[in-house]
């Protein structure tokens, strides 16, 4: 049983660049998340997905920022014109489809770093 | 809304002596709770939940947190650290959303650091 995995580990980029990070969930979960965290932070709620529809979106997600999920497998999120602040780490999570709570489960993060 | 609260943000305690980190929570509605670790360089693990029933719950190493309703609490502790235990530890809450998933708020943290 594979866990959440994310590609790449991290990423160097200047500021102005686009990048795009990927999360391949756990097989069969068909919820995923996206977090942000910042340095001396807690993980904050940037997007979530329901098999391939996005249904929530925080308001830390600027127009910069888009998420998908084509296929309700993997997602992508993306950041275009990336500045200094979008320095953080990415998380990705998954959790399985049940009726009541459920606990997600985190992959190892993508580090960005905008120069 | 809820929220979380982790006051201490760094705990340090030598090995083998007991440790409590503290987490409280608010919230309008009924919640889940959590308790993740991170150690270095590495994505967050589960470490133990409350969801229903018992309100004390246990982790596979030796970690146990209570969940306290009236005080709105729900402190993580060990009888005996082990240097392993060195990582930060985050207090999360969860409660259904108006569009039905459960949304996850995340504390800051606390760096627990156990010396030799």
């Amino acid at each position: 049983d594979t866990g959440v995995s994310q590609d790449p580990r991290h990423k160097i980029t200047k500021r102005g660049q686009n990048v795009t990070f990927r999360c391949d969930p756990i097989s069969e979960h068909n919820r995923l998340y996206w977090y942000r965290q910042t340095l001396g932070q807690g993980p904050e709620f940037l997007t979530y997905f329901q098999n391939e529809a996005q249904l929530e979106k925080s308001r830390l997600l600027s127009d910069r920022f888009s998420a998908e999920r084509p296929k309700g497998s993997f997602s992508t999120l993306e950041i275009q014109r990336t500045e200094q602040g979008d320095s953080a780490m990415y998380l990705c999570a998954s959790s399985p489809r049940l009726a009541g709570p459920d606990t997600q489960y985190f992959g190892p993060g993508t580090r960005l770093t905008v120069l | 809304a809820q929220s979380v609260t982790q006051l201490d943000s760094q705990v340090p305690v030598f090995e083998e002596a007991p440790v409590e980190l503290r987490c409280n929570y608010s919230s309008s509605v009924s919640v889940y709770l959590f308790w993740y670790v991170q150690y270095p360089n590495q994505g967050l693990q589960l470490l133990l939940k409350y969801l229903s029933g018992s309100t004390l719950v246990e982790s596979i190493n030796g970690f146990e947190a209570e969940f306290n309703k009236s005080q709105t609490s729900f402190h993580l502790r060990k009888p005996s650290v082990h240097i392993s235990d060195t990582a930060e530890y985050f207090c999360a809450v969860s409660a259904f959303s108006s569009g039905g998933y459960q949304k996850v708020t995340f504390g800051t943290g606390t760096k627990l650091q156990v010396i030799p």
